[in-house]
């Protein structure tokens, strides 16, 4: 069956440096694509989102990129900060009506004073 | 801003007990859904609705009912609590617009069972 993993179960890195947490997906039909942040004791929270129709996204701070040909998704983070440490998973959608998303099982990123 | 609201943060139950989870959003969504988190497994869904009265298996149903008479509310239920069911309980809310049907969902804060 379809199944969206990411590519490391934790990360650390400095303060201020940047941050990219990896994600594989295996459903070719999958078109569209979001990264949540779940911070400790709190649901997943929306970051930012992209459609197969695009290879890059920017938000504030973050960026997201799809690789269609290697189904593989990223999301950086610039200048991580202390408020960036949670888990971040990402989940695709089929361009099926009503087709439900699937979920990685996430990245946990620590951030170094 | 969309809120989802859990009825409890921490649950601890007993085996065979019957338990239930309630789910209130305030956004008028047509969609709402029930998922388990458990450590390495990501999320999973247990059931889904898209209407009032109406509800979907999702990928892991066995051992779980749901209840969805109102539109903003949606109840999971676990008819005699396992060991097994142990775990941190998501619901999430999403619209139906566009041609997509299901956008992005909204969390809850989670509620974490402990059957004991």
């Amino acid at each position: 069956g379809e199944s969206v993993g990411l590519h490391l179960p934790t990360l650390s890195v400095q303060e201020g440096d940047n941050s990219i947490i990896n994600c594989a997906y295996s459903n070719s039909a999958s078109d569209y694509f979001i990264w949540y942040k779940q911070e400790s004791g709190k649901g997943p929270q929306f970051i930012i989102d992209i459609r197969s129709n695009m290879d890059k996204r920017q938000g504030q701070r973050v960026t997201v990129l799809l690789n269609k040909t290697v189904k593989h998704l990223s999301l950086q983070i610039a200048a991580t900060q202390p408020g960036d440490s949670a888990v971040y998973f990402c989940a695709d959608q089929t361009n099926n009506y009503g087709q439900n998303f699937v979920f990685g099982p996430g990245t946990r990123l620590s951030v170094l004073p | 801003d969309v809120k989802v609201t859990q009825s409890s943060r921490y649950l601890v139950k007993r085996t065979g007990e019957k338990v239930f989870l309630e789910c209130v959003q305030d956004m008028d969504h047509e969609n709402m859904f029930w998922y388990r988190q458990d450590p390495g497994l990501g999320l999973r869904l247990i059931y889904f609705s898209y209407d009032v009265k109406m509800k979907e298996k999702g990928d892991i149903p066995e051992g779980y009912s749901v209840s969805r008479e109102k539109k903003e509310r949606f109840s999971l239920i676990l008819e005699s609590a396992s060991t097994n069911q142990t775990s941190m309980y998501l619901c999430a809310s999403s619209d139906t617009s566009g041609t997509r049907g299901y956008n992005e969902q909204f969390f809850g804060p989670g509620t974490r069972l402990t059957v004991l």
